[in-house]
């Protein structure tokens, strides 16, 4: 069964410096995808980026960067700049078969504050 | 607004009642999706829908049923209600074949407190 752990509950970072948020996954598919949301405190869920298991270059959606390292599977999430609006809660998610119509795993997550 | 609408926004109720909670997908989107997210928790995946039949479980409590109709809206069922099951409950849809690179478009919740 796929994994998602997210190891830091909470973080700090100063406004208009840059914040990497950790997730590792676990599964032996070699198909799937992984997904960062955003969920502030209002409690909407927000989707940020996408990597594909195939893709070889790492995504990025503006300040929203993904560091994949498949060997290591792990998919942290980059933010550049940081913004007071980037206080929220943040999850790494995954799900198997790229193209696939299956469930999101989603990790515990990793509360960001941003302090100016 | 994201296109997919879960009702009522907030239910608060009784231990021991039954409550429905209302979810009308994306348009077009023919996979609903139910998740609960109790305090400083994640996610966790309760039950899949795809065009009315069911397509995957998650950790969905026995007292917890759920189903889509015809015109694809879902309902999640929950009943005996007990103080722990006091969560913000999530539906979000998707479409078929998956967009490659799109996860849900998820609902805004249904914060239900059980007192």
């Amino acid at each position: 069964a796929q994994k998602i752990t997210q190891t830091q509950p909470g973080m700090f970072v100063q406004e208009k410096e840059a914040v990497t948020l950790d997730c590792t996954y676990d599964t032996s598919d070699q198909s799937y995808g992984l997904f960062w949301y955003k969920q502030p405190s209002s409690g909407e869920m927000i989707f940020l980026i996408y990597q594909g298991s195939y893709d070889e270059q790492n995504a990025t959606e503006g300040r929203y960067s993904l560091n994949f390292q498949k060997a290591r599977k792990s998919a942290n999430l980059v933010i550049s700049a940081s913004q007071l609006g980037d206080s929220a809660m943040y999850f790494c998610a995954m799900r198997l078969s790229v193209s696939g119509n299956t469930p999101l795993v989603f990790g515990k997550g990793t509360r960001l504050s941003v302090i100016a | 607004d994201s296109g997919v609408t879960q009702t009522p926004k907030h239910l608060i109720t009784a231990t021991g009642q039954r409550v429905t909670l209302r979810c009308s997908p994306r348009s077009g989107d023919l996979s609903v999706y139910w998740y609960q997210q109790s305090l400083d928790q994640g996610l966790q995946f309760l039950i899949q829908y795809y065009n009315g039949e069911e397509r995957a479980k998650g950790n969905i409590l026995e007292r917890f049923s759920a189903q889509q109709f015809p015109d694809l809206h879902s309902e999640l069922n929950l009943s005996s209600l007990e103080l722990g099951d006091s969560a913000l409950y999530f539906c979000a849809s998707s479409d078929h074949p998956h967009r490659v690179g799109y996860g849900y478009t998820f609902g805004s919740g249904t914060r239900l407190t059980v007192v």
